[in-house]
């Protein structure tokens, strides 16, 4: 079954400083990958996707994450954090195509000043 | 674009009473919807798949006769949470499926339902 680990539940980065959040995934097949942004009392954004062709992918905001096959994971980066990015992060796979998503358990981004 | 709504935003209501919840794709269509669940500081679990003109596929352990889901039009879907108890008060995020070959899912705001 397809299952989505990301093994930091909190992060806390200074504003300004590099991120990269983990997101190790378990999928059969070339899967589909996505990064998602909630804030508190909110919905899902989407920050990105893979899904076929360049390993590397560019969001919004300014994050990118790369897909790494031999290693199953597919992490979040960004280069100087901003207070405004805190909130929570998913990473999740597309199984049964692209029909279901498989969310991981998140990771709580905070920011210090 | 792909923004999705939901309405409302919150609800507060007495044990065993219904709530119905939308879920509308704004501007565009969408034949697959999907509704989620959240508890507090926790993953989203999906609970059902809602495909415009058929029946909703229901995850394992989610009882249809108490969520029901209607996919009436290309646009919007309910979630009707029937007889609701304290132990219903939940998030619940929906998602409508879009994008250039409807590859990805768009979420809308979530609606906030407390049970008392």
């Amino acid at each position: 079954a397809q299952s989505v680990t990301q093994p930091d539940i909190h992060i806390t980065v200074s504003e300004g400083a590099s991120l990269e959040l983990r997101c190790n995934y378990s999928y059969g097949a070339t899967p589909y990958l996505f990064w998602y942004v909630q804030s508190p009392g909110q919905g899902l954004q989407l920050l990105l996707k893979y899904f076929s062709g360049d390993t590397l992918v560019q969001g919004i905001k300014g994050f990118e994450a790369e897909f790494k096959r031999s290693q199953s994971s597919f992490n979040l980066r960004k280069p100087s954090v901003h207070w405004s990015d805190a909130a929570e992060y998913f990473c999740a796979v597309g199984a049964g195509g692209f029909q279901k998503l498989v969310f991981g358990t998140g990771t709580r981004l905070l920011v210090s000043p | 674009g792909a923004v999705v709504s939901q309405h409302p935003s919150w609800v507060i209501c007495k044990s065993g009473t219904s709530v119905k919840i939308e879920c509308r794709s704004l501007d565009f269509q969408a034949t697959t919807m999907f509704w989620y669940r959240q508890f507090p500081k926790q993953s989203l679990m999906l609970m059902a798949t809602s495909n415009e003109g058929s029946k909703a596929t229901y995850e394992q352990g989610v009882e249809k006769d108490k969520f029901l889901i209607n996919h009436a039009s290309l646009t919007l879907s309910t979630l009707t949470v029937t007889s609701a108890h304290p132990e219903d008060s939940s998030f619940y995020i929906c998602s409508a499926l879009g994008g250039a070959s409807g590859e990805t899912q768009y979420f809308g705001p979530g609606t906030r339902l407390l049970v008392l």
